[in-house]
């Protein structure tokens, strides 16, 4: 059975930094894409980072690039969402989602002074 | 900049046919999109209903199909139940870089 889980999220003021964190068990994660999704309260899904198979192609909506940073750890089973310069508009539930369609439960990150 | 579209509101009856759509403003969606179809209901995660354009999930009722038509990827629930209530949304995947659609909400 595939488990994904999130972690690091929590309260922290705006220009602040913060490190997600997701770890997958059930599946072979060093052959997988994968995805940072977020959703801000009452508002849709939103795309944020994805990372391929050996880390070597990154992509970014636009909003986030040059402050977010995504990379995994295949070893560790693990992916990882450094977040720089936190905007208000930042603030969301950030879910970690595999090429396959695994999602986890989500980390609420709240951004505010 | 690509935009993904989805009907922004459907409803159904139960025991009813609904076909959600899912398109894209650069062209037709084809196998090359990747696309994704997930399912989420109030206070809940998002969860898989098809991935990779066709690849379905255990967990996914048989009532839900998925297919290329016309230029989108189209998603059909034949027999809606009470419990398919909920926001579909649909992700398409351009050359690595990903747009999610704004949803559609199903009332059943």
């Amino acid at each position: 059975e595939v488990h994904v889980e999130e972690f690091g999220g929590r309260l922290v003021q705006p220009g602040g930094s913060l490190r997600l964190s997701c770890v997958v068990s059930g599946l072979t994660f060093r052959n997988h894409w994968m995805n940072w999704v977020r959703q801000a309260r009452g508002k849709g899904l939103e795309w944020v980072a994805n990372i391929n198979e050996d880390g070597s192609e990154i992509h970014y909506v636009g909003s986030v690039r040059g402050r977010f940073t995504i990379s995994r750890d295949n070893a560790e089973s693990s992916l990882y969402l450094q977040m720089n310069s936190l905007r208000v508009e930042d603030a969301a539930v950030y879910y970690c989602l595999s090429n396959i369609g695994y999602w986890g439960q989500g980390t609420l990150v709240t951004v505010s002074s | 900049q690509a935009v993904v579209t989805q009907e922004p509101s459907l409803t159904v009856s139960p025991g009813g046919t609904v076909t959600l759509t899912c398109g894209s403003n650069t062209g037709p969606v084809t196998r090359s999109h990747y696309s994704y179809w997930f399912q989420q209901k109030p206070g809940q995660a998002p969860r898989t209903l098809f991935y990779e354009t066709n690849g379905r999930h255990s967990w996914t009722p048989a009532r839900f199909s998925v297919s290329l038509l016309g230029g989108k990827t189209v998603l059909t629930l034949s027999g809606a139940q009470p419990e398919d209530e909920a926001e579909y949304y649909c992700l398409l995947v351009f050359d690595g870089a990903v747009k999610i659609g704004g949803g559609t909400k199903l009332t059943v």
